[in-house]
């Protein structure tokens, strides 16, 4: 079993970049595809990235998703930041054992 | 279009039974995996567990095995989330949400929010 790690929070002003990282324990990250889910207050998350670097129709291409085996991490990073863009954020992966393995989410705020 | 729509919220006591459902409509229900996401109140997205509506097999979480039971009936395109009896710890919102590609979420239910207090 691995984890992924997330930052807790992060703010950063509209019209800025922002970068949110999940690093994972234990085996290479590049194994598994990362995704990607939003939730804004009060309702249920919605998909901006998945395999690791693909945006769902209708997500702004102000999203974008990589990965760096160097720092086993991935990567979602959100441009010309908007404060609709302020929610929580959650990373996703999984492994023969688990289908669904869930960052522990990082707060952004926009202001 | 893809829906899952969850049962309403519920207010139970310690000690009692519960059972929240969550019906599919829009895709094939029986040939896609469909899972529970547990959300404490202020906390993350925990995996509990996740069913195959064909041939009922179901996987749990380690920490959840034997404090929930998953189910599913096919014939109303239905999955379900059960408990026999609730913990304050129980109090949440649960998600189900269905399983794409061997790797991923596609689509969530509108969650069901328990309380459970005295």
């Amino acid at each position: 079993n691995f984890m992924l790690t997330q930052p807790h929070s992060l703010s950063e002003s509209p019209g800025k970049t922002v970068t949110i990282s999940c690093t994972r324990s234990s085996g290479s990250i590049a194994s598994n595809y990362v995704q990607w889910y939003q939730q804004r207050p009060g309702s249920s998350p919605t998909t901006v990235i998945y395999e690791d670097k693909q945006r769902p129709s209708g997500v702004p291409d102000r999203f974008s998703g990589s990965i760096d085996s160097s720092s086993n991490s991935a990567s979602l990073t959100i441009s010309g930041l908007k404060t609709e863009d302020e929610a929580d954020y959650y990373c996703q992966s999984y492994d023969d054992s688990n289908p669904w393995v869930f960052g522990g989410g990082t707060k952004l705020t926009v202001l | 279009e893809v829906q899952l729509v969850q049962s309403g919220a519920e207010v139970k006591k310690p000690g009692e039974s519960l059972k929240i459902s969550c019906k599919g409509s829009g895709y094939s229900f029986s040939t896609y995996w469909i899972g529970w996401v547990r959300q404490m109140p202020g906390k993350g997205l925990e995996w509990m567990g996740i069913i195959y509506p064909g041939d009922s097999d179901t996987r749990y979480r380690p920490s959840f095995q034997g404090q929930v039971t998953i189910s599913a009936d096919t014939s109303i395109s239905t999955a379900y989330l059960q408990w026999s009896s609730l913990k304050a710890s129980d109090t949440a919102m649960y998600y189900c949400a269905r399983h794409y590609g061997g790797y991923m979420i596609d689509y969530w239910g509108q969650g069901t929010l328990v309380t459970v207090s005295s």
